[in-house]
């Protein structure tokens, strides 16, 4: 079974500071993907990345980055330079390649709520 | 990336009655559909996957006489909360696999916040 632990309940900032959401994650399949979603107050989700298992390469998308590490099974998630639209509940999420009969299910980490005070 | 439309965002019904929540994909064709709930500051659960033309898979736990789900089109599915009692009272949501996104992407309804009183 799939198990994805973010064990940053909450965190909280101010402004312009830069925060790091960690993300680590157990499965014995060696192909999966890995993903952030974003959740504001009005509840949709917003997807903001998805990572290959085989693909360690480190990405950068304005003020998001993304650190995957295999040999720590990390996926971890900065912000730079925070700002107050960033307040939500963050999720990080697993699902198997194709083939599999977990394929499409997503296996959610239990959230962080990150709050950005101005 | 495609969309999925869920409706409605918001219900309230009464102890003992039943509920449906629509999902449906817009301008792609999904023939598996995965239904989430979460409840209140917690993470999302899944509860069972949608097959289009077929019976759906429910996760452990998951009370599938309570909680019917119908995929008869590659466009809608839909999950009908039966009897409803408060503790049911969560936020649900839907999912596909957004076929612009390639292996491994999906893409989500806006979620149903279901409250019973």
């Amino acid at each position: 079974a799939q198990k994805v632990t973010q064990a940053q309940t909450e965190i909280s900032v101010v402004e312009k500071e830069d925060v790091t959401l960690d993300c680590v994650y157990e499965t014995r399949d060696t192909t999966y993907y890995l993903f952030w979603y974003k959740q504001p107050p009005s509840g949709e989700l917003v997807f903001l990345i998805r990572r290959n298992s085989f693909d360690e390469q480190n990405e950068i998308s304005g003020r998001y980055s993304w650190n995957f590490q295999k040999s720590t099974s990390s996926f971890n998630f900065t912000i730079t330079a925070s700002q107050v639209v960033d307040s939500a509940v963050y999720f990080c999420a697993l699902t198997l390649n194709a083939g599999g009969t977990s394929y499409g299910k997503l296996t959610f980490g239990q959230g962080t709520i990150l709050t950005v005070h101005p | 990336g495609a969309v999925v439309s869920q409706h409605p965002s918001w219900v309230i019904c009464k102890s003992g009655t039943s509920v449906k929540i629509e999902c449906r994909s817009l301008d792609f064709q999904a023939t598996t559909m995965f239904w989430y709930r979460q409840f209140p500051k917690q993470s999302l659960m899944l509860m069972a996957t949608s097959n289009e033309g077929s019976k759906a898979t429910y996760e452990q736990g998951v009370e599938k006489d309570k909680f019917l789900i119908n995929h008869a089109s590659l466009t809608l599915s839909t999950l009908t909360v039966t009897s409803a009692h408060p503790e049911d009272s969560s936020f649900y949501i839907c999912s596909a696999r957004d076929p612009d996104r390639g292996e491994g992407g999906y893409t989500f309804g806006s979620g149903t916040r279901l409250t019973v009183v």
